[in-house]
């Protein structure tokens, strides 16, 4: 299987702030690799795929960047509609894996 | 606008099948570039990926949940449906249906809102 580690677990920030979320990939995985946005009592939203192509109707504060094993979700200036969980996907493989997620809350 | 619905007990007993329903409107579930996937959450924790099913009828599982899993294609209905046997209290979770796109990146495009199954006797 391959592993998804994303850092940090949690991070407190304000509205305005630029946001970092990073993922490793437990082996290469190209550019295979999707990240989702997921708010309380909801299904997982897809922003971004192929590691850097953003989703339709996506704001474009959000971006993707990374290829191989290490791979960044940037907010560009934080919304208060963007205080959610974020989760990487690889579909590198068959066995489709996730990151553990990322919790953005309000500071 | 592709729209997925899950459906299904929100309560089975250890040790029995938990079944669920997904019925596909807005598009056919019979599309070329498609597969259907089942994913599941459990309360508070991450998402874990169960299964999926082509149009063809073949699938692909998580090994981790070895052969208690059929995932099976209804085209005349646009439905798919997954069963899971002998279910204990680690099988509570909200199972999501979704459609993952071959297009791009295989991402999970379209969810469905997702239903809670809780297995307790």
């Amino acid at each position: 299987d391959i592993q998804m580690t994303q850092s940090p677990s949690s991070l407190s920030a304000s509205v305005g702030d630029r946001v970092t979320i990073t993922c490793r990939a437990s082996q290469s995985i190209a550019t295979y690799l999707n990240w989702y946005q997921q708010k309380p009592g909801r299904a997982p939203k897809l922003l971004i795929y192929a590691a850097s192509s953003l989703q339709s109707e996506v704001p474009s504060s959000f971006s993707g960047s990374g290829s191989g094993t290490d791979f960044t979700l940037t907010i560009s200036s934080l919304q208060p509609e963007d205080f959610a969980t974020y989760y990487c996907q690889q579909s590198y493989t068959t066995l489709r894996t996730f990151g553990q997620g990322t919790k953005v809350e309000m500071k | 606008q592709v729209q997925l619905q899950e459906s299904g007990p929100g309560l089975v007993k250890p040790s029995q099948t938990l079944s669920l329903t997904c019925t596909v409107s807005g598009g056919s579930i019979s599309s070329g570039g498609y597969y259907w996937s089942w994913i599941r959450q459990p309360a508070g924790k991450g998402l874990e990926w169960i299964g999926r099913v082509y149009t063809s009828g073949g699938t692909n599982t998580n090994p981790s949940l070895k052969s208690r899993v059929t995932i099976s294609i209804d085209t005349s209905k646009n439905q798919f449906s997954l069963q899971l046997t002998s279910v204990t209290a680690a099988d509570t979770a909200v199972y999501y249906c979704t459609r993952e796109s071959s297009y791009d990146s295989n991402e999970f495009d379209y969810w469905g809102q997702g239903t809670l199954v809780t297995v307790s006797s």
